[in-house]
């Protein structure tokens, strides 16, 4: 089983739709969650970090539940420009692990 | 906020030749640096973690003699891959934390190497 776990998708979304993402981690012992951004052939970006109590940053809200090792990242009236691999990242101390990514490709 | 710089962004050469390639924190100091390797189309994997003043730690099925690692400031890291190939041929990214370990890591631009 693979530490960290998403749907690698391609999700094909119209212009305007709301998307969500799910990711699972398998170490019980991992201390911060992240959701970064990768377009191809570029680094990843840090998106948002999550956090228990769940946060959000313009159109796009993350939730972390610790007692199902979950987290997920909604985005709200997509765009364009939000095509790119959404990689679910874990932190134990000083270690990230990804995620497979998932691809989000939104249409006209 | 914190930017990693990563040189060169591109690196085309023949098979043997030895590539070095540069991470630098540019407005923090940072102790420990992670270099990443990412094929077509799969996630990033860690090769090694870098510490200043100190060898580095491989992941497994990394070669330590293949790829060279020095960590020799606070600042800087450079992985050397050694007598490339073209099955080196990847997407080579290092990244960096500035303090505490639930901070998160700011990666460098990517250096794409191409071995004919």
């Amino acid at each position: 089983r693979k530490e960290v776990e998403q749907d690698p998708g391609p999700f094909n979304v119209p212009e305007g739709a709301t998307v969500a993402f799910n990711c699972t981690y398998s170490n019980s012992a991992s201390q911060s969650f992240f959701w970064y951004r990768q377009d191809c052939r570029k680094e990843p970006k840090l998106l948002m970090s999550v956090y228990s109590s769940g946060n959000e940053d313009g159109r796009f809200t993350a939730q972390l539940n610790r007692a199902s090792q979950y987290i997920s990242l909604l985005i709200r009236d997509s765009k364009l420009s939000d095509s790119a691999t959404y990689l679910c990242v874990v932190n134990v101390g000083n270690m990230l692990t990804f995620g497979g990514g998932t691809r989000l490709m939104v249409k006209p | 906020g914190a930017v990693v710089s990563q040189h060169p962004s591109w690196v085309i050469c023949k098979s043997g030749t030895s590539v070095k390639i540069e991470c630098r924190s540019l407005d923090f100091q940072a102790t420990t640096m992670f270099w990443y390797r990412q094929f077509p189309k799969q996630s990033l994997m860690l090769m090694a973690t870098s510490n200043e003043g100190s060898k580095a730690t491989y992941e497994q099925g990394v070669e330590k003699d293949k790829f060279l690692i020095n960590h020799a400031s606070l600042t800087l890291s450079t992985l050397t891959v050694t007598s490339a190939h073209p099955e080196d041929s990847s997407f080579y990214i290092c990244s960096a934390r500035d303090g505490r370990g639930n901070q998160p890591q700011h990666f460098g631009d990517g250096t794409r190497l191409s071995i004919l």
